[in-house]
């Protein structure tokens, strides 16, 4: 069964600092991984995609890395902002079969003063 | 460009009513859209695919009578949840996929979301 497992499920950190958002997958056969923001109440933003030949991808402050080989993921925001405070889901797509999504549960990061 | 709107961007309806979400993408064809639901707290789930001019596959456990899906055209969608109960009230995201062949990765673009109250 194609699954995605995000962690932490959640995490608070201070405005400024940087973290980091893990993702494990099982996602065969694998497509490509996407990173998506959103926002409470409105529709998921995508972040970074990457295929199978991409390591790492940014997008600004966030910086997405993919080791093909452990199927794991993670993305990396750097100097937070309080606009930063979301949930982030890690979504998986397998070839074929309509390249259906597999999403991960996502973690809810809040960006405190 | 990508861009993917929904509307009515929430709803309020008394049970028993049917509601109509539209979901338009606004710079682009798509050849397929997709309709998900989102309860508190947990991720989005699939209903259904959708194709321009074809019936939609439904998701196992989503009830194809309640939730009715028209897809007429390459850049519009809708959703209507049929005899609409309270245990429907959530949020319905839409998204939308490019034709096949304009994006390597087959990238789908997400709605910003209908909010259903089902009193």
């Amino acid at each position: 069964k194609n699954q995605v497992e995000q962690s932490p499920q959640s995490l608070i950190i201070l405005e400024g600092k940087n973290c980091t958002l893990q993702c494990n997958y099982t996602v065969s056969p694998f497509s490509n991984l996407r990173w998506y923001k959103q926002d409470t109440g409105r529709g998921p933003v995508s972040l970074t995609i990457m295929t199978f030949s991409e390591n790492t991808k940014s997008n600004g402050r966030y910086t997405a890395t993919l080791d093909a080989d452990t199927k794991q993921s993670s993305l990396h925001i750097t100097a937070s902002q309080l606009s930063d405070s979301a949930s982030y889901i890690c979504v998986v797509s397998a070839k074929g079969g309509g390249n259906k999504l597999t999403f991960g549960t996502g973690t809810q990061l809040k960006v405190e003063l | 460009g990508a861009v993917v709107s929904q509307h009515p961007s929430r709803v309020i309806c008394k049970s028993g009513t049917s509601v109509k979400i539209e979901c338009r993408s606004l710079d682009f064809q798509a050849t397929t859209m997709f309709w998900y639901r989102q309860f508190p707290k947990q991720s989005l789930m699939l209903m259904a695919t959708s194709n321009e001019g074809s019936k939609a596959t439904y998701e196992q456990g989503v009830e194809k009578d309640k939730f009715l899906i028209n897809h007429a055209s390459l850049t519009l969608s809708t959703l209507t949840v049929t005899s609409a109960h309270p245990e429907d009230s959530s949020f319905y995201i839409c998204s939308a996929r490019v034709l096949a062949g304009l994006s390597s990765y087959n990238e789908q673009f997400f709605g910003p979301g209908t909010r259903l109250t089902v009193l």
